[in-house]
C-alpha cells in the first residue's frame, strides 16, 4: 500500500521568497516520487521525480526536491517565488517501477506580489 | 509533438443522461490511463490501458462507467446514466512504456457536472 500527505492546502510566500511545499509518503515497498503542478485550466505538468538515483532531484522551472528516507519526506523547494509559480502542486507516490500512481490532495501556491 | 488531447474541456449534463469523454493519447504512447478528481478531493485512478486492452480497472468506481481503446489509439470514457457524484474532473494520461522512468503525460481534463 502507498499514500502521500501533503501537509498544507494552501501556501501563501511573497514574490521573491523561499517556496516550501510538504510532503510525506508512505510505502510498503521502494517508491518512486514526483512532483506535479497544475496551473489554471491546464493540465498536470510533471515538476520532477525520484527513482531512487540521487536523493536530491532538480526539476524544471528552479525547483527541487530532497528524498529523506529517515523521514518519509519528498518536500518541494525553490529558492525565490515568481508570480508563475501560482499554481496547484501534487506530491505523488508509485512503486518504483510501475505507473500507477496515488496522488495526494494537493497544495494550491499563491505568490504575492 | 502533439500533447494528449481530451474532448470536450467542459461537459453539463442532467442526472440521469450518458455522457462520453475522449482521450487522444501522444502518438506511439501504448499506455493510456485515466483518473479522476472528484470536487475536493484527491486524483484517483480509474483504469489502465496497454495497446487496446485493460490491464488495471479496479479504480472504476461502478458499472456505469465503461471504457474502451479500440484499435489501441484513442480512448474514450462513457458514465451512463451520470449521477450528481460523477461530477469532477476527469485527467487522461499516457506514456510509452511503463515503469516509473517512463513519465506520465496529462492531458488538461475534461470537466463533468452533473446536475
Amino acid at each position: 500500500a502507498q499514500s502521500v500527505t501533503q501537509l498544507d492546502s494552501h501556501v501563501s510566500v511573497s514574490e521573491g521568497t523561499p517556496v516550501l511545499l510538504r510532503c510525506n509518503y508512505s510505502s510498503s515497498y521502494s517508491p518512486s516520487l514526483f512532483w506535479y503542478v497544475q496551473h489554471p485550466n491546464k493540465g498536470l505538468q510533471l515538476l520532477l521525480k525520484y527513482t531512487s538515483a540521487a536523493t536530491l532531484v532538480k526539476g524544471i522551472n528552479g525547483f527541487e526536491a530532497e528524498f529523506k528516507k529517515s523521514e518519509t519526506s519528498f518536500h518541494l523547494t525553490k529558492p525565490s517565488a515568481h508570480m508563475s509559480d501560482a499554481a496547484e502542486y501534487f506530491c505523488v507516490v508509485s512503486k518504483s517501477g510501475y505507473q500507477k500512481v496515488t496522488f495526494g490532495t494537493g497544495t494550491k501556491l499563491q505568490v504575492i506580489p | 509533438e502533439a500533447g494528449v488531447t481530451q474532448f470536450p474541456s467542459h461537459s453539463v449534463i442532467e442526472k440521469g443522461q450518458t455522457v462520453t469523454l475522449r482521450c487522444d493519447p501522444i502518438s506511439g504512447h501504448d499506455n493510456l490511463y485515466w483518473y479522476r478528481r472528484v470536487m475536493g478531493k484527491e486524483i484517483k485512478f480509474l483504469l489502465h490501458f496497454v495497446k487496446e486492452s485493460k490491464q488495471d480497472e479496479s479504480g472504476m468506481p461502478n458499472n456505469r462507467f465503461l471504457a474502451e481503446r479500440t484499435g489501441g489509439t484513442y480512448s474514450t470514457l462513457k458514465v451512463q446514466p451520470a449521477e450528481l457524484e460523477d461530477s469532477g474532473v476527469y485527467f487522461c494520461a499516457s506514456s510509452q512504456a511503463t515503469g516509473s522512468n517512463s513519465p506520465l503525460h496529462f492531458g488538461n481534463g475534461t470537466r463533468l457536472t452533473v446536475t
